[in-house]
C-alpha cells in the first residue's frame, strides 16, 4: 500500500524557518516525481514545488521561490521542503504528493499543518 | 500560467440524481505528446484529496462507475450518474501538461439537498 507521511508542521513566528518531511513507502520511492501542494483550510489546492526522481531538477511556485527549497533522499525514501522567510500567508496544511510519470499527480499524503503566527 | 475554471463552484444534489461539474482550461490542455494531462480529484470533508480521473476520462483502481470524465482540447466535465451520500465533498481538475505551475480548479463543493 502506498503511504506518504508528512511531519514537521508547527507554529513558527514571521521570518522564521521549518523543514517538513515526507516519508514514503510502498512503491519505489526513487522512481516517482514528487511534489508539495499547499491548502488554506477552507480553500482550494494550489501547487508549491516539485522534484523530479534523482533529484537533479525542481521547479517552485513564484509566490515562494527563494525562500522554499524542495529536495529528496532517495536512501532514505524521504521528500523534503525547507521553508524560510516565513510568512503569515505560508500558513496552510502541505501535502506531500506523487506523482507517476505518464498519469500525473495521483496518491497524497494526510497533511501538516503550517502556522506562521506572532 | 494555465488558469482552470470550474462551475458551478456550489452544487446541491438530490440523493439518487445525476450531477455534473464543468472545467474550463485558458488553453488547450493537449500535449506534444499527443495526451490531455486533466485529472480530476474528490476532497472529502476532513480528508486529503482523493484521486478519481487522470487524463481525461480514466478511472483510478476502486473509483467507483458511476464517475466518468469527458471533454478535450480548453472543456472537461466530470459526471456522477447517480449521487451517493459518500459523494460529498469538494472536487477539484487540475492540469499537468503545462508546468510549472501545475494549477488546479478552484473546486467544487458537492452537498446533498
Amino acid at each position: 500500500e502506498v503511504q506518504l507521511v508528512e511531519s514537521g508542521g508547527d507554529l513558527v513566528q514571521p521570518g522564521g524557518s521549518l523543514r517538513l518531511s515526507c516519508a514514503a513507502s510502498g512503491f519505489t520511492f526513487s522512481n516517482y516525481w514528487m511534489h508539495w501542494v499547499r491548502q488554506v483550510p477552507g480553500k482550494g489546492l494550489v501547487w508549491v514545488s516539485r522534484i523530479n526522481s534523482d533529484g537533479s531538477s525542481t521547479s517552485t511556485a513564484d509566490s515562494v521561490k527563494g525562500r522554499f527549497t524542495i529536495s529528496r533522499d532517495n536512501a532514505k525514501n524521504t521528500v523534503y521542503l525547507q521553508m524560510n522567510s516565513l510568512r503569515v500567508e505560508d500558513t496552510a496544511v502541505y501535502y506531500c504528493v506523487r506523482d507517476s510519470v505518464g498519469e500525473g499527480i495521483d496518491c497524497w499524503g494526510q497533511g501538516t499543518l503550517v502556522t506562521v503566527s506572532s | 500560467d494555465v488558469v482552470m475554471t470550474q462551475s458551478p463552484l456550489s452544487l446541491p444534489v438530490t440523493l439518487g440524481q445525476p450531477a455534473s461539474i464543468s472545467c474550463r482550461s485558458s488553453q488547450s490542455l493537449v500535449s506534444r505528446d499527443g495526451n490531455t494531462y486533466l485529472n480530476w480529484f474528490q476532497q472529502r470533508p476532513g480528508q486529503s484529496p482523493r484521486r478519481l480521473i487522470y487524463k481525461v476520462s480514466n478511472r483510478d483502481s476502486g473509483v467507483p462507475d458511476r464517475f466518468s470524465g469527458s471533454g478535450s482540447g480548453t472543456d472537461f466535465t466530470l459526471k456522477i450518474s447517480r449521487v451517493e451520500a459518500e459523494d460529498v465533498g469538494v472536487y477539484y481538475c487540475m492540469q499537468g501538461t503545462y508546468w510549472p505551475p501545475w494549477t488546479f480548479g478552484q473546486g467544487t463543493k458537492v452537498e446533498i439537498k
